[in-house]
């Protein structure tokens, strides 16, 4: 298995607050992806990064902000969470193009209050 | 937007027989890929087939591609308990990331 991890696993937040998730890879990738998966809509695509320092949109980027200072770490941020970000988010990574195989993390299961 | 759609929603089979789950798209592509998902847990690549394929095979696994239907069916041959999960495509159209489709739940029943 590719070595990728994501934390915490589960977190119950109140609305309002700010949360931060975290993925971290081993594998030295150049491409790392946040998704999120809710039922009836599938898996889509948050933020991705394709370097260190540079990111770019996803389909379902409103209210979530990404940061990569390092090549084994992406972090996802919900700046001030809404009920609506209820959801299980995966990371997964890349080290092709970002249209390539991609590897994932184990989720992470996020309940807003 | 989706640009993967797989078909059936839900398929419940024996042990023993062949599962069969399509997908359709909608724009042209590069690379569609198969992935795994056992009970929300994490996915898993399966398989990728280009757009200058026409078939592919993995183990029990056979995947075809059709560019002019625009579609992808995976047959998983003598199916097993353990092949009970959820089955998505990802397309790669060329100028962004995969795009998922929202999956086929495959159930084989012992």
């Amino acid at each position: 298995d590719a070595g990728i991890t994501q934390s915490p696993r589960h977190k119950v937040t109140e609305t309002g607050t700010p949360v931060t998730l975290r993925c971290h890879q081993t594998e030295n990738h150049r491409y790392m992806y946040w998704y999120r998966q809710d039922p009836g809509h599938g898996l889509r695509l948050i933020h991705y990064s394709y370097g260190v320092k540079d990111t770019d949109k996803g389909e379902v980027s409103d209210g979530y902000s990404v940061s990569r200072s390092k090549t084994e770490d992406f972090l996802l941020t919900l700046e001030s969470a809404t009920s609506s970000q209820t959801s299980v988010y995966f990371c997964a990574i890349s080290p092709g193009t970002e249209r390539g195989e991609q590897y994932f993390g184990p989720g992470t299961r996020l309940t807003v209050t | 937007s989706q640009q993967g759609e797989e078909d059936p929603q839900a398929l419940s089979i024996q042990e023993g027989e062949n599962a069969t789950m399509n997908c359709s798209y909608k724009t042209s592509i590069n690379n569609l890929q198969w992935y795994r998902q056992n009970s929300g847990r994490g996915f898993v690549h399966l398989i990728l087939i280009r757009s200058n394929e026409r078939e592919k095979h993995s183990g029990r696994l056979r995947v075809t591609l059709d560019t002019s239907k625009k579609s992808s069916s995976l047959l998983i041959t003598a199916s097993r308990a353990a092949d009970t999960a959820s089955y998505f495509c990802a397309t790669d159209a060329g100028n962004t990331p995969l795009v998922f489709g929202k999956g086929t739940r495959l159930s084989v029943i012992a």
